[in-house]
């Protein structure tokens, strides 16, 4: 059953200290998208991107966040340095190409991974 | 702005209610529509989905949505909801050409009384 890979699950750390989560999309999937989900502000886009290139990182914090894609089984999200106000779940989404390997069209559907959940003390 | 918008925000029901959940979205040209479940602790889980065709279209678990493109909207709906459906449902809409980008809306948490 293929699925979308998170790590870590869990992740505590104190303010200032670097954290990296990781994600291994779907075999074949050429979409991946960076989510983060609290109770005041829901699901927020923070970042995505299509083929390994980021299309779209507007809803990233520039000053500490950075999503890379450094090959077609690994999407990193980092944080550095944390700040109590990080804390969230962070989900990793991928999605499949419609139609042919040959079309750049996506239909939006999405296939989450079961998230990392981070706490800055 | 462009946004998805869900009417409610905490829906209880008593098991055999019926259910129906809102959805507008503010997108003017063509889109894709989702309903995205997430039970208790786990992740986001795809209910159901509109390409085109059908306005009707039935996803899992005896769910169904109704696209109305005049009103902008992708409502969710179930006859018979049970104690099981308890989670948070979220609409999701994928603008045509926008690289497969899904925007959400904020999520309507559902309670099934047993």
């Amino acid at each position: 059953d293929a699925r979308v890979t998170q790590t870590p699950r869990h992740k505590v750390t104190e303010m200032g200290q670097e954290v990296t989560m990781r994600c291994q999309p779907i075999l074949g999937h050429n979409t991946v998208f960076w989510y983060r989900q609290t109770m005041m502000q829901g699901l927020e886009l923070l970042a995505y991107f299509r083929n390994r290139a980021p299309l779209d990182d507007s809803g990233m914090p520039k000053d500490r966040f950075s999503a890379e894609m450094p090959d077609a089984t690994l999407a990193t999200l980092k944080i550095q340095p944390s700040e109590p106000r990080d804390s969230a779940v962070y989900f990793c989404a991928s999605g499949p190409r419609a139609g042919g390997p040959t079309t750049f069209a996506n239909t939006g559907e999405l296939f989450f991974g079961e998230g990392s959940r981070l706490t800055v003390l | 702005a462009q946004s998805v918008s869900q009417h409610n925000h905490h829906v209880i029901l008593s098991e055999a209610a019926s259910l129906e959940l809102g959805c507008n979205y503010s997108y003017g040209g063509t889109v894709n529509l989702f309903w995205y479940v997430q039970y208790p602790g786990q992740h986001l889980q795809l209910l159901l989905k509109y390409f085109s065709g059908d306005p009707l279209v039935k996803g899992i678990k005896g769910f169904e949505a109704e696209f109305i493109k005049s009103k902008f909207s992708f409502n969710l709906r179930k006859p018979s909801v049970q104690w099981s459906d308890t989670a948070e449902y979220f609409c999701a809409v994928n603008p045509y050409n926008q690289g497969g980008k899904l925007i959400f809306g904020q999520g309507t948490e559902l309670s099934v009384k047993p």
